[in-house]
């Protein structure tokens, strides 16, 4: 366990459910960000939050939309997704949002497939 | 930030030691080098950084020229449970909140490495 969790572990969408992915992390960061791991590609950012507030949204299209109630946890509404939006979808925390010398910490992901 | 290059796969006998280099030629004086990996299917894992000095904890150590336009990451006895791939990153520290993305980590491909029984 490395201090984020991450559920559901896999989950299996058609493309007009309405979904959500959740992220706890207890490590008493600040920061949280949101992953997108496609196969066979590097990590996309996606979004990132800094004591609840968003600070970064990568160009991500509004079919993706996050929550962050608090510190400590981080959502990730999914509606009417498309097939290519199938990928590991990764959160991590950071002490800051900047991240300095403390590193990131992930979650093992949540393996999404949308049918 | 700097953009770095790394060989796309490496093999490594079990028990030996595992040298995996990377270049970063266009690093900048503020920017520090950073490893992480990821194993099969789980989120990737920090395992040591530094900026110019070298760097050891109980995963890694770190080597990084004099010049910074290279380092290599070391995994002294490897097993068969550091199969991974591994990302090497250069990241500026504290950069300026104006710009944008280039404060987060952003990985590129890395190395798959196999450590063979």
């Amino acid at each position: 366990e490395t201090g984020v969790t991450q559920t559901p572990r896999h989950l299996v969408m058609g493309m007009t459910n309405k979904k959500s992915l959740k992220c706890e992390q207890h490590l008493g960061h600040n920061a949280m960000y949101w992953y997108k791991q496609s196969a066979k590609k590097p990590l996309e950012l996606m979004f990132v939050y800094n004591f609840k507030e968003q600070t970064e949204n990568n160009s991500v299209p509004s079919r993706f939309s996050p929550e962050c109630p608090n510190s400590s946890h981080l959502f990730l509404h999914l509606h009417t997704l498309q097939p290519e939006d199938s990928a590991l979808y990764l959160c991590a925390s950071s002490q800051d949002f900047q991240g300095s010398n403390y590193g990131y910490t992930f979650g093992s992901g949540t393996r999404l497939t949308v049918v | 930030d700097a953009k770095t290059t790394q060989p796309t796969s490496m093999d490594c006998a079990e028990g030996r030691a595992a040298n995996l280099p990377c270049n970063h030629s266009t690093i900048s004086g503020n920017e520090y080098v950073y490893w992480y990996r990821q194993i099969h299917s789980q989120g990737p894992q920090y395992i040591i950084h530094g900026l110019k000095n070298n760097e050891t904890n109980e995963m890694a150590s770190l080597i990084i020229t004099e010049d910074r336009k290279s380092s290599t990451l070391i995994l002294p006895h490897a097993t068969l449970r550091d199969t991974a791939v591994y990302y090497c990153i250069v990241r500026a520290d504290r950069p300026k909140i104006s710009s944008g993305s280039a404060r987060q980590l952003t990985f590129g491909s890395g190395t798959q490495l196999t450590v063979l029984p």
